[in-house]
C-alpha cells in the first residue's frame, strides 16, 4: 500500500539556523499538507499546497516558512532560521482529491537547542 | 523528560471490551469529519470517516457516530485489542478549504 514518507526521522539543528523537511506524497495525489505537533499537543495544520501554489496557511506560518515541490515526487518544508518553540514533530500529509482522505507520513521531530 | 502539554483524557478498557471515545467540535460548518489513531512516535493514521449528510458509518470493528445537532462525533470499536491501545483524534473540515482541525485527543489502553 502506498505511503507517505518523510526524511530525516529526526533533524537536531542550533537556533537560528536553517531547515529543509522532506516529504515524498502518495504518487496520485493533488493536495500536500504540512502540520505539527508541538509533544503532547494536538496536531496544528501550517500550511496546504495544490497546485504548485500554497491553498491555505495558518498564523503559525509565518515569513520563516516557506514550502516548495521541486520536483515530481518531493514535497518539502523549510524553516529559514529555526526558534526553540520551532521543536515540534512535523508531519507532510497529500490527498488524491479535494474530497478524498488525507494520509499523514511518520513524521520528522525537529529539535531546535 | 518530557514537557509539559495537553493533560490527555484517558479511557482504560480490558481487552474483548467495547470502547467508546467521544469528540466535541465547534465549528457548525464542518461538513466532513475524521477518526485518526496515532501510536507512539508515529504518525497519525486514518480509521474512518463520516459527512454530514450520515449520522452513522461502519468499517471493520468501528463505528463512527455523528449528531450535528449537539456537535458530537464518537467512536466505537468492538472488541477491543491491545493493538488498538493509541491516541486517537478526531478532526473536522468545514469543505470552505482543506485544512484540517483536529481535536485535543483521548488516549485508550487496552488491558490485557
Amino acid at each position: 500500500e502506498p505511503e507517505v514518507t518523510q526524511t530525516p526521522s529526526h533533524q537536531v539543528t542550533q537556533m537560528g539556523q536553517e531547515v529543509i523537511l522532506r516529504c515524498v506524497p502518495i504518487s496520485n495525489h493533488l493536495y500536500f499538507y504540512w502540520y505539527r505537533q508541538i509533544l503532547g499537543q494536538k496536531v496544528e495544520f501550517l500550511v496546504s499546497f495544490y497546485n504548485n501554489e500554497i491553498s491555505e496557511k495558518s498564523e503559525i506560518f509565518d515569513d520563516q516558512f516557506s514550502v516548495e515541490r521541486p520536483d515530481g515526487s518531493n514535497f518539502t518544508l523549510k524553516i529559514r532560521s529555526t526558534k526553540l518553540e520551532d521543536s515540534a514533530m512535523y508531519f507532510c500529509a497529500s490527498q488524491r482529491g479535494q474530497d478524498d482522505t488525507q494520509y499523514f507520513g511518520p513524521g520528522t521531530r525537529l529539535t531546535v537547542l | 523528560g518530557e514537557s509539559v502539554g495537553l493533560h490527555l483524557p484517558t479511557l482504560s478498557v480490558q481487552e474483548g471490551d467495547n470502547s467508546i471515545i467521544n469528540c466535541a467540535y465547534s465549528n457548525s460548518a464542518s461538513d466532513y469529519f475524521i477518526w485518526y489513531k496515532q501510536e507512539s512516535g508515529k504518525g497519525p493514521q486514518f480509521i474512518i470517516d463520516i459527512r454530514s449528510n450520515m449520522d452513522k458509518r461502519q468499517g471493520q470493528r468501528v463505528t463512527v457516530l455523528l449528531n450535528k445537532t449537539v456537535k458530537h462525533l464518537s467512536l466505537q470499536i468492538a472488541a477491543t485489542q491491545p493493538g488498538d491501545s493509541a491516541v486517537y483524534f478526531c478532526a473536522e473540515n468545514n469543505n470552505a478549504g482543506n485544512m484540517l482541525t483536529f481535536g485535543g485527543g483521548t488516549r485508550l489502553m487496552v488491558k490485557p
